[in-house]
């Protein structure tokens, strides 16, 4: 069982860029969620989604997109990449709408310069 | 909004000895739930315990124990005899209901180091 696989793992983006983080679950989870987490803060929410083309924005959605066409993937787009967004960034799901709390991926570190 | 509150931001112990990870929350809510995360250094976040409000029983998993305590909105966690593969970035988190399901609210982590 996979669980949560998100990629690419790291990646250096130059300021502009775009990309898209994947984030892929193979147990069925209706929930799934964004978060990044920046040295000393915790993580904080910027996305989430409660199925397949419902989605609704976090604490800090800013410079992102989602999109939710099926159950399994839950991609997260940066358009015009900043220095602010440089993070590690953690994909989530959850079956109960988190009251169970999470399944997380292994995270993806950006940096961009 | 729900607040969570881990005021160490850092412990440093050597190998066996006690240690204890604070987390203070807020809520308005009567049915909440808490949680403890573990981050090693490889980064991965890795589920520890889940407790709801209804259920102040302390609880014990080997060498780690959680403490819940409603009078002071506080979820402890107590690491005995300490060991150096316990280092890691320790997250507590409390669920806050939103339009659909609930988000984690999550703490700002407490990193221990464990010296041998």
């Amino acid at each position: 069982n996979a669980g949560v696989t998100q990629t690419p793992k790291f990646r250096i983006l130059k300021i502009g860029q775009s990309m898209t983080l994947q984030c892929t679950q193979d147990m069925n989870h209706n929930y799934m969620y964004w978060y990044r987490q920046d040295p000393g803060m915790g993580l904080k929410l910027i996305y989430y989604s409660v199925g397949a083309g419902i989605t609704d924005k976090g604490e800090v959605p800013n410079g992102y997109n989602v999109s939710r066409s099926t159950t399994e993937d839950f991609p997260l787009r940066l358009e015009l990449a900043a220095p602010s967004q440089t993070s590690v960034y953690f994909c989530a799901s959850s079956y109960s709408g988190g009251i169970y709390g999470y399944t997380f991926g292994s995270g993806t570190r950006l940096t961009v310069v | 909004a729900q607040k969570v509150t881990q005021a160490q931001t850092e412990i440093s112990v050597v190998e066996k000895e006690d240690v204890t990870l604070d987390c203070v929350y807020e809520t308005r809510d009567t049915t909440y739930y808490l949680f403890w995360y573990k981050q090693p250094p490889s980064g991965e976040l890795v589920f520890l315990i889940r407790r709801n409000s209804f259920d102040e029983q302390n609880e014990i998993s080997g060498r780690y124990s959680w403490n819940f305590q409603k009078s002071t909105s506080s979820f402890n966690f107590t690491i005995t005899a300490s060991q150096v593969v316990d280092s890691a970035v320790y997250f507590c988190a409390l669920s806050e209901p939103m339009e659909y399901g609930n988000k984690l609210v999550f703490g700002a982590g407490t990193i221990l180091r464990v010296k041998s």
